[in-house]
């Protein structure tokens, strides 16, 4: 069965790094997988997509301090330089075989 | 710039049904699946279901199977999700969302690359 495992909450201070993982599970370690982000209130809004071997590409708009990695079947997303609009809930999100699937999320909050 | 207007707030008592309509611009309309996803107070997402509107042809989640519809109008630019026999546990922010594709990987990927504002369906005795 195709999951995707987050972890419930990280928090970085202003100015600082956070990364966040998104684990696919047993089976779909090759899968890509794209990240969401929803601030506060507001809908989600797409940052990018991420492939296996670590390359990705951002949405429209999406600030540079925004990265994708990956290692196995673990995806990162990085954040650098958090900003205080940066506290939010992110997703990440799959599909296999007709079906979409979401993370749990991770709420990151800035100190 | 491709925007997805939705349908504004409901109520709607339980055992009812909602149809909540979602107006693409800015696109190809017919080219791109649509998929509607909700978010219960407090929670995370969860797909409900979509539509390639050029093939009018829909799949669902399991979970909603036998009680979500979704359509597409393709002389509108226009997806609907109608959801029947309402419970409390309904009670959440629909979205619909523009379903994108990429084949770089070992695997294709669809994803959702531009979202609806969200519209809230409240269900309530």
């Amino acid at each position: 069965q195709l999951v995707l495992t987050q972890s419930p909450s990280a928090s970085a201070s202003l100015g600082a790094s956070v990364k966040l993982t998104c684990t696919l599970s047993s089976g779909h370690s090759s899968y890509a997988i794209a990240w969401h982000q929803q601030q506060p209130e507001k809908g989600p809004r797409y940052l990018m997509k991420l492939n296996s071997d670590g390359s990705h590409s951002k949405g429209d708009g999406i600030p540079d301090r925004f990265s994708g990695s990956s290692s196995g079947a673990e995806r990162y997303l990085t954040i650098s330089s958090l900003q205080s609009e940066d506290e939010a809930d992110y997703y990440c999100q799959t599909w296999g075989t007709g079906i979409h699937v979401f993370g749990t999320g991770t709420k990151v909050t800035v100190l | 710039q491709v925007q997805l207007v939705q349908s504004g707030a409901e109520v709607k008592k339980p055992g009812s049904s909602v149809k909540v309509s979602c107006k693409a611009s800015g696109g190809t309309f017919s080219s791109y699946a649509i998929s509607w996803v909700r978010q219960a107070p407090g929670q995370g997402l969860e797909w409900m279901g979509g539509i390639i509107p050029i093939f009018g042809t829909a799949n669902y989640a399991q979970k909603f199977q036998g009680r979500v519809t979704i359509t597409a109008d393709e002389s509108t630019s226009t997806a609907y999700m109608e959801l029947s026999s309402l419970r409390s546990e309904d009670t959440a922010v629909y979205y619909c969302a523009r379903v994108s594709s990429d084949s770089s990987g070992y695997y294709p990927l669809y994803y959702f690359d531009y979202w609806g504002q969200g519209t809230l369906v409240t269900v309530s005795s």
